[in-house]
């Protein structure tokens, strides 16, 4: 089974921190990475993807992937309470675009 | 901003009815997919389409299941015999190439009873 491994946490850091989001997946075919975001009873909401091994930035957000690790990371600096929701790690791995997300992990920014 | 729209928003049902699920994916995309959610768990993917047939189906998209592109513009996921166990968030999303972002609707939440 491919999976997508999370912490469910819930991940708690103060106000203005740096918030750090990692994620494992099983299978090493897997070409496309993204990060959604999830308010609870919303729909999941683009962050960031990344393709390539390494870092990528945007805004406050930083996605890191390691393929030979099979490790993804989504760091949050600067933390707003605003940012705080469930953090979808997903994959594509297929031609035909499916997605397998892990379960989320629950970031809280405390004010 | 095109957007990936859904109806309805809300959904009750008894057990045993057919319901139908609708989406309007953004206009230039080609791919189009079906997930659910069950509360409390994880995005579980259902199914992917593109040029008029399904693509991809998982487990969970059994016979009961179909999806239709009845027209240029909609979307839709069929559920024939509703069971207890259907009730979830169904979302449908699109993009304009299978490994590219996909959008997300604000999807429909479904109860069976």
């Amino acid at each position: 089974q491919k999976e997508v491994e999370q912490n469910s946490g819930p991940l708690s850091v103060p106000e203005g921190a740096i918030a750090s989001l990692n994620c494992t997946y099983s299978d090493r075919g897997s070409q496309s990475f993204f990060w959604y975001r999830q308010y609870s009873g919303k729909s999941p909401e683009l962050i960031m993807f990344i393709y390539s091994n390494g870092d990528k930035e945007d805004g406050r957000f930083t996605a890191q992937l390691n393929k030979a690790s099979q490790y993804v990371s989504l760091l949050i600096r600067d933390s707003q309470p605003s940012d705080s929701a469930t953090y979808l790690c997903s994959h594509g791995s297929s031609n035909t675009g499916k997605l397998i997300f892990g379960q989320g992990t629950t970031l809280q920014v405390k004010p | 901003e095109p957007e990936v729209t859904q109806t309805p928003s809300h959904q009750v049902t008894q057990m045993g009815q057919e319901v139908i699920l609708r989406c309007v994916p953004i206009s230039n995309h080609l791919y189009f997919y079906w997930y659910r959610q069950i509360l409390g768990q994880k995005v579980e993917f259902l199914v992917s389409f593109y040029n008029n047939e399904i693509s991809e189906k998982s487990e969970i998209f059994d016979d009961q299941f179909s999806v239709e592109r009845p027209d240029g513009s909609n979307f839709t996921l069929k559920i024939r015999s509703t069971k207890l166990e259907d009730s979830a968030m169904y979302f449908c999303a699109s993009s304009t190439f299978p490994l590219e972002t996909q959008y997300f609707g604000p999807g429909t939440r479904l109860l069976v009873l």
